[in-house]
């Protein structure tokens, strides 16, 4: 079981807004920063989100990254046929010394 | 323009010992403080991390994997590699190698930033 909580799915049609829970804790998330990363099945992770908040070069402002203690939020707005994909969070845990993934949450465009 | 390739043998035997290789081109794994890293991800399941490696050879862990794997770098091939011992049925995924990146924020900060293609290893007799 994940150190990181993260709801096993969420749907959307396509132009609405969806978001994307990781709950973690005080050894985590609440002490490092997070990351996000999309993965379409048969493909590499690719990373979306950051530092929390923070875009790679390329990827839409239509993804944003927030965070408040311990937990954290990947926002999709006008989501598209080509969002949909699994989508994990991560993070250092102080405790294990080491990084932790969230189980992934599968987005489905409607 | 930095590219990451695994490679290996794509069917190992249980008890045996699965041993990757990720070659780096477009950057210098020997110079630029980056760490390099392995993620697997079982068929159908999300993603775990194994470990991680510092330029200089300094290297963290996954504490559920930390008695059988080793990883290493030998940056005069510009490659990192995964070794991980007494396998069973449970370690046969796509393993990815990956940078993280990037060099302006404290290791713990950082993400995995570019990643391998990724390859299938089965382990079965």
């Amino acid at each position: 079981q994940s150190l990181l909580t993260q709801p096993p799915s969420t749907s959307g049609t396509p132009g609405q807004r969806v978001t994307i829970s990781c709950s973690g804790s005080s050894s985590n998330i609440g002490s490092n920063t997070v990351s996000w990363y999309q993965q379409v099945p048969g493909t590499a992770p690719k990373l979306l989100i950051f530092t929390d908040d923070q875009r790679p070069s390329g990827v839409p402002d239509r993804f944003s990254g927030s965070k408040s203690g311990t937990s954290a939020s990947l926002a999709i707005s006008g989501l598209q046929s080509e969002d949909e994909a699994d989508y994990y969070c991560a993070t250092w845990d102080d405790s294990l010394h080491g990084f932790v993934f969230g189980a992934g949450t599968k987005v489905t465009v409607l | 323009h930095l590219q990451l390739r695994e490679s290996g043998p794509g069917l190992v035997r249980p008890s045996e010992t699965l041993s990757l290789t990720c070659a780096v081109s477009g950057d210098s794994i020997s110079t630029d403080p980056y760490y390099w890293g392995w993620v697997r991800q079982p068929p159908g399941k999300g993603l775990e991390w194994i470990g991680s490696i510092f330029y200089s050879g300094a290297t963290y862990y996954n504490p559920s994997l930390k008695s059988r794997v080793t990883v290493s770098v030998d940056a005069s091939r510009s490659q990192f590699s995964l070794r991980l011992r007494s396998v069973t049925a449970a370690d046969t995924a796509v393993y990815y190698c990956a940078r993280l990146g990037p060099l302006s924020v404290p290791a713990a900060m950082r993400s995995f930033d570019h990643w391998g293609q990724g390859t299938l290893v089965t382990v079965s007799s």
